[in-house]
């Protein structure tokens, strides 16, 4: 299984735009890229994917770099309500939508 | 209403107790997930349901079982409870037709705490 590695945490501010890095050098070529968020009390929920070229959304934007080997998720304007543990996952496209959590990155957002 | 439920919410047991959780879905998917959560840890799959006539182990499936009563409707059995199952559980579902989209919808989880 491809292993991501992520930033435990990091801050930002309020109406800035956030960065979030993940490296998964270990990535096949079928496995899609997603983003998943955890905010305080709740299930996980579904952020943004990708295979290959740049993605954007209502929530966000997916950077995805040229070999793969790494990604990056775009807030373009953080607010409190995005203070969560973002998740990277490779989906493994031969397992069928099974999805790898690892410890993610705890985004905390400064008013 | 919920499109993803999930009963109990809470629940405190006894070890050696056996003890069902139960998850209910309205979104018509056939992709169900169970999954638990500790502290400060990511999620970890512990059964998973491509259909009503499959039922595959993840990664830590050890202690407990699952039943797939519905298409709807996909339960979690701890036989014996043991406290180092106190834990977040959490079903999800999903719709696999579109190809690469694994977005799985979660329930809102039930807390387990095992004495």
């Amino acid at each position: 299984d491809a292993k991501t590695t992520q930033p435990n945490s990091m801050e930002s501010n309020e109406e800035e735009p956030v960065h979030l890095p993940c490296n998964h050098s270990t990535i096949s070529g079928t496995d899609y890229i997603h983003w998943y968020r955890q905010l305080p009390s709740q299930g996980p929920e579904y952020v943004i994917h990708g295979l290959t070229s740049n993605v954007n959304n209502r929530m966000a934007s997916l950077a995805i770099a040229e070999d793969r080997k790494s990604s990056t998720l775009i807030l373009h304007r953080a607010t409190l309500r995005d203070a969560a543990v973002y998740y990277c996952i490779p989906s493994i496209y031969n397992q069928g939508g099974k999805l790898i959590f690892g410890q993610g990155t705890e985004l905390s957002v400064k008013p | 209403d919920a499109d993803v439920t999930q009963t109990p919410r809470n629940r405190i047991t006894k070890t050696g107790k056996r003890i069902m959780l139960e998850c209910s879905q309205t979104k018509g998917h056939d992709r169900m997930y169970w999954y638990r959560q500790d502290p400060g840890l990511g999620l970890r799959l512990i059964y998973y349901s491509f259909d009503v006539k499959d039922i595959n182990k993840g990664e830590i499936s050890d202690g407990y079982s699952v039943s797939r009563q519905a298409q709807a409707k996909f339960s979690l059995s701890l036989e014996s409870a043991i406290p180092n199952q106190t834990a977040l559980y959490f079903c999800a579902t999903s719709d696999f037709r579109v190809l690469g989209r694994d977005e799985q919808f979660f329930g809102p989880g039930t807390r387990l705490t095992v004495l």
